[in-house]
């Protein structure tokens, strides 16, 4: 079964917008990673943060974590065409059956229009 | 330089014939996984190794068979593929933390198979 889920499952934004994708997950976890898919091609790793983190940036990404509420979310700051792409977020379980294991979300598609 | 390898990248075969799906990593990770891309579906975990001989099921895995001999091969085996098979799928690999804490993924380029 799918740990995370990605929201919305696509988003349409102008260039230099702000995008903002969100991910709800179902069990503990020791940390949450974001993926870029650029289409058909393989996955990149994009940022992780860690279950004791709340906060964390990389150049114009910034990734939050709410434990609490199960949810993290990915925002994309001034967009570019260039950011066109599928955003996945994956979780790995913190204990029981399958920990460490990676369960990726269904992802969310994003089109940024020059 | 870094890499997940998997061959072939693409592939056109028939119902019932064997086909192997190879992956290799050269960053001695622990752990590698296999997804299947479908549209709509997003990625779905076949089957994931923690470490060598150390093998388990993910969410579809009726139909493949993986085995982990080598710490850098991860191969996916189609005993007799059919067509809802036809699909694109990805090898993965990645450090483990004290055996459970996974690290960044890396990822091939990943095998779309069409089976007729």
């Amino acid at each position: 079964s799918q740990q995370g889920e990605e929201d919305p499952q696509a988003l349409s934004i102008q260039e230099g917008e702000n995008a903002t994708m969100n991910c709800s997950y179902k069990t503990s976890i020791n940390n949450l990673q974001w993926y870029r898919q650029n289409s058909g091609r393989g996955l990149v790793h994009l940022i992780l943060i860690r279950s004791n983190e709340r906060e964390k940036h990389s150049g114009r990404l910034r990734v939050t974590l709410d434990t609490s509420k199960k949810s993290s979310s990915l925002l994309i700051t001034a967009s570019r065409a260039a950011d066109t792409a599928s955003y996945f977020c994956a979780t790995a379980r913190n204990y029981g059956g399958s920990q460490g294991n990676l369960i990726f979300g269904k992802g969310t598609k994003l089109s940024v229009k020059p | 330089e870094a890499q997940v390898t998997q061959n072939p990248r693409y592939l056109i075969t028939v119902t019932g014939k064997k086909l192997t799906v190879t992956c290799s990593q050269n960053m001695n990770h622990e752990y590698m996984s296999w997804y299947r891309q479908d549209p709509g579906l997003g990625l779905r975990q076949i089957y994931y190794s923690m470490n060598v001989e150390v093998t388990d099921k993910g969410d579809v895995p009726e139909g493949y068979k993986v085995s982990r001999k080598e710490k850098r091969n991860f191969p996916l085996i189609l005993e007799s593929p059919s067509p809802n098979q036809t699909s694109l799928y990805f090898c993965a690999s990645s450090f483990q933390i004290a055996g459970v804490k996974t690290g960044e993924l890396f990822f091939g380029e990943g095998s779309r198979l069409t089976v007729l």
